[in-house]
């Protein structure tokens, strides 16, 4: 078992519509929970990051933490053609593991114009 | 503006053949890490450093080697190239090991033949 699991897709939506992304992780005593964009042939990007759980909300982008359930996900509402691109989920594991950062293998976006 | 370089931004090798990709980073931020990227894998941490003199294994360590002089640089070395170290390589660099956010460099392509 991977310890950052996201569906690798590609998941299509229409203009305008909401694209949900999610991702499920292993080490309960994580911490810190983040979002990064990346374009064909670019760098990772950050989005956004969630320490709590519960909702946080940045212009069209919602992240969704339930650490009980070990699930993170990303909302892009009134998604757009420039929102396609690769999404990749990470954990920092906190002290107990070294505060290192845990990538998925991302979530490949296609949005219709 | 501070950034974070990677260089050289291609290299093809040959098997056996020692290889060194530099990183260099403006932010003057205590944490580096060299990650590579493959289809399927997503981001793999190979090595990562906390300060000058310190450095940390990853999770694909084996067959790569850095070392950290002064704040700015963490160069990589691949001590003998082998065809599975064909990769995108990308460093980072944060403030510190609780400091979530990663900036990344652009990347290096190694094709080693």
């Amino acid at each position: 078992q991977k310890e950052v699991e996201q569906n690798s897709g590609p998941l299509s939506v229409p203009e305008g519509a909401i694209a949900s992304l999610n991702c499920t992780y292993s080490d309960r005593g994580s911490q810190s929970f983040f979002w990064y964009r990346q374009y064909s042939g670019k760098s990772p990007e950050l989005i956004m990051f969630i320490y709590s759980n519960g909702d946080k909300e940045d212009g069209r982008f919602t992240a969704q933490l339930n650490k009980a359930s070990q699930y993170v996900s990303l909302l892009i509402r009134d998604s757009q053609p420039s929102d396609s691109a690769t999404y990749l989920c990470a954990v920092n594991k906190g002290a107990t593991g070294g505060f290192k950062t845990i990538f998925g293998a991302g979530t490949r976006l296609f949005v219709k114009a | 503006d501070a950034e974070i370089t990677q260089s050289p931004r291609h290299k093809i090798t040959e098997t056996g053949r020692q290889v060194t990709l530099a990183c260099h980073q403006t932010w003057n931020h205590n944490n580096m890490f060299w990650y590579r990227q493959d289809l399927g894998h997503g981001l793999r941490l190979i090595h990562y450093s906390y300060g000058v003199q310190d450095t940390n294994k990853g999770e694909v360590s084996d067959g790569y080697s850095v070392s950290r002089s002064n704040t700015e640089d963490l160069p990589l070395t691949l001590e003998s190239a082998a065809s599975s170290q064909t990769s995108v390589y990308f460093c980072a660099s944060s403030e510190s090991a609780r400091q979530e956010t990663q900036y990344f460099g652009p990347g290096t392509r190694l094709l080693v033949l």
